[in-house]
């Protein structure tokens, strides 16, 4: 079975600051890692992967996520926010085999001008 | 070109009635997705097809939840008997196919009210 927990359901930083959203996996099979935003009223959209690859991994709008494989985490940071950042965020895990995705609770971002 | 459509993107019903939610996946993916997303529960899986595969239907709910792909496109979400704990955003996603790893694509969702 495959698990998500995302610390922190709301996180609140300044504009210019440091984003770091906290994501951590349990799974039985190596795992495939995605973080996920979803705006007000909308759909979700990527922001990044892994898929075995590369630990480091670049996404969409300056965000980036490191896989640790020691401590089960994958958290998302991007070095300076933007108020367009704010938004919820996903976690999400998927297995080998199986395609559906598994979600943490999700965690909202609010900037603060 | 065009991304993952739902409609209708909101429904109000009363209880008891019964609903059909569609969703047009993006053309030529073959894996196809729905997910739910209430307050209480965050977001669960569904429902998965994959081209004429049987569906992965472990995610549903109860029997009230039912769910079709029409010639491996478009899909129909069908909640019979609606009650009020069904009152959700209901997603669909589809991707290219069924590969490890593979991005899903979301539509904007499905907002459902039952009254």
């Amino acid at each position: 079975a495959q698990s998500v927990t995302q610390l922190g359901s709301h996180v609140s930083v300044s504009e210019g600051a440091l984003v770091l959203l906290r994501c951590n996996y349990s799974s039985s099979v190596p795992p495939y890692l995605f973080w996920y935003v979803q705006y007000p009223n909308q759909g979700l959209q990527l922001l990044l992967k892994y898929t075995s690859a590369a630990t480091l991994v670049k996404g969409i709008n300056g965000f980036e996520a490191e896989f640790k494989k020691s401590e089960t985490s994958f958290h998302l940071t991007k070095p300076s926010a933007h108020m367009s950042d704010a938004a919820e965020y996903f976690c999400a895990v998927s297995g080998q085999g199986a395609q559906k995705l598994v979600f943490g609770q999700g965690t909202r971002l609010t900037i603060n001008p | 070109g065009a991304g993952v459509s739902q409609s209708p993107s909101n429904k109000v019903t009363e209880k008891g009635k019964d609903v059909e939610l569609r969703c047009d996946p993006i053309s030529g993916h073959t894996a196809l997705y729905w997910y739910r997303q209430s307050l209480g529960q965050g977001l669960e899986f569904l429902i998965y097809f994959q081209g004429n595969s049987a569906p992965d239907k472990s995610g549903l709910p109860s029997d009230r939840f039912s769910a079709e792909r029409t010639g491996g496109s478009v899909s129909t979400l069908t909640i019979q008997r609606t009650q009020q704990e069904d009152s959700a955003v209901y997603l669909c996603a589809s991707s290219p196919s069924r590969g490890a790893g593979e991005t899903q694509y979301f539509g904007p969702g499905t907002r459902l009210l039952v009254l």
